[in-house]
């Protein structure tokens, strides 16, 4: 099956400071890459992702993507406590996610 | 609330039962998918649907779990003869055709 890998697999760091999270992913067969926010719930949709090279923001948020070099980042500026979360990349063939394992991420204030 | 919604949020069984979950996709979406989830892991897909047809299968999907999503509207999942291996969180998702997916809120079956 083809994998996802995210690192780090954990990450603290205080209030205010920026963040950047690693995916990368093998590709037989590649239609898009994905990130969740995972709280202790269902994860919620942050972007996704299809032409390498453009930049998705959303508020602090923002994601690229890298389609030569099979990976992606997920940066997130100015952290705040409520951003404390697993962060989930996936890719999809043509339908289901293949997921990573998640960067669970911690915020002291 | 629009969104995704699954019944029951919490599931304690025996081993050896059956249980069924329910998901209700967001109306206007056409798949349909099942994943499931451990602790320290991520979501694995199970299998999913476009409308009512079911499109494809993981090979973790035993002879002993089934879907249906009759009229392409709401699915069920079932488990049959359940294990303590099958305890997870059973997630459920929709999308409009191949756009991102939206998860409901899980179901977490415990097997005793």
């Amino acid at each position: 099956e083809d994998k996802v890998v995210q690192s780090p697999l954990s990450l603290v760091v205080h209030e205010g400071d920026t963040v950047t999270l690693n995916c990368s992913y093998e590709v037989t067969n590649f239609r898009s890459l994905l990130w969740y926010k995972q709280e202790k719930k269902a994860p919620t949709f942050l972007f996704m992702l299809t032409s390498s090279g453009i930049e998705k923001k959303s508020g602090r948020l923002s994601s690229i993507l890298d389609k030569k070099e099979l990976f992606s980042i997920l940066n997130i500026t100015a952290t705040q406590t409520g951003d404390s979360a697993v962060y989930l990349c996936g890719r999809t063939p043509p339908a289901k996610i293949i997921f990573g394992k998640g960067t669970r991420l911690h915020i002291l204030p | 609330d629009t969104g995704v919604s699954q019944d029951p949020r919490h599931k304690i069984t025996k081993r050896g039962q059956n249980v069924t979950f329910r998901c209700d996709p967001i109306s206007e979406h056409n798949r349909l998918y099942w994943y499931r989830q451990t602790l320290g892991q991520g979501p694995e897909f199970l299998t999913y649907f476009q409308n009512e047809a079911q499109l494809e299968k993981s090979r973790l999907l035993s002879d002993r779990f089934s879907a249906e999503r009759p009229k392409g509207s709401f699915s069920t999942l079932e488990i049959q003869r359940t294990e303590q291996g099958d305890s997870a969180m059973y997630l459920c998702a929709s999308s409009e055709g191949p756009l991102e997916q939206y998860f409901g809120p899980g179901t977490r079956l415990t097997v005793t």
